[in-house]
């Protein structure tokens, strides 16, 4: 069966330098999150899409900002990149809301050098 | 706001003993418990779920009950093995707030 893929899986950038994650979720689930997890961290809520609109936000930086595109894929998008912000970002899809079972992708490893 | 709470510290144990880890939990809804896996350098998978009350979640010999008096909902499995060995996350979703809220998690280490 189809899984949630993102990419890139590994992402190396300087500080200040802006990155883009992309995610596509389970074909027909309309309900996009992201997670951030920091190094044995438990994973924290970013922010999520449910039909393209933005349905909740959570611990999100200003400087990050996100969508959700007419073909439900979703782009993080992070700006002036800092040492903090290395992580492992995951996104995860489900078919509607509700407390609906979220589905994980593999998760992007950034490392901000 | 919604939290979830996991024993504190890693989980040494030979294979075939028993497993139990403790979760409780608050919300101001009724919530969607679930346990989730983590193996290394793997991204999330989610091993059992329990959307209300004395439902019971079990998958791959793992079991847990959602226990609304004691708000807890606590993994166990009787026989362990060394494939077990990984990071396990309990976490609970609000009904009307459909993020995920993770308890930090337990690095479970089974030997041989």
């Amino acid at each position: 069966a189809a899984g949630v893929i993102q990419s890139p899986r590994h992402l190396i950038k300087e500080k200040r330098e802006t990155a883009t994650l992309k995610c596509y979720p389970i074909p027909r689930h309309d309900t996009v999150y992201w997670y951030q997890q920091g190094p044995g961290q438990d994973p924290q809520f970013l922010i999520s899409f449910y039909e393209k609109m933005q349905s909740d936000k959570g611990s999100i930086p200003d400087r990050f900002s996100a969508q959700q595109f007419s073909d439900y894929h979703s782009e993080l998008n992070m700006s002036s990149l800092e040492l903090g912000d290395s992580a492992l970002y995951f996104c995860a899809s489900s078919l509607g809301q509700g407390g609906n079972e979220q589905f994980f992708g593999p998760g992007t490893r950034l490392t901000v050098l | 706001g919604d939290s979830v709470t996991q024993m504190e510290g890693p989980v040494t144990l030979s294979e075939e003993a028993c497993l139990t880890i403790n979760c409780t939990y608050t919300a101001t809804g009724y919530p969607s418990l679930f346990w989730y896996v983590q193996y290394p350098g793997e991204g999330l998978q989610l091993l059992l779920k329990a959307t209300k009350a004395d439902d019971k979640g079990s998958n791959k010999g793992f079991e847990a009950t959602y226990r609304k008096e004691t708000t807890s909902f606590h993994l166990e499995k009787g026989s362990v093995q060394v494939s077990d060995s990984a990071v396990y996350f309990c976490a609970l979703s609000d009904y009307g707030n459909n993020r995920l809220a993770f308890g930090k998690g337990n690095q479970v280490v089974v030997i041989p």
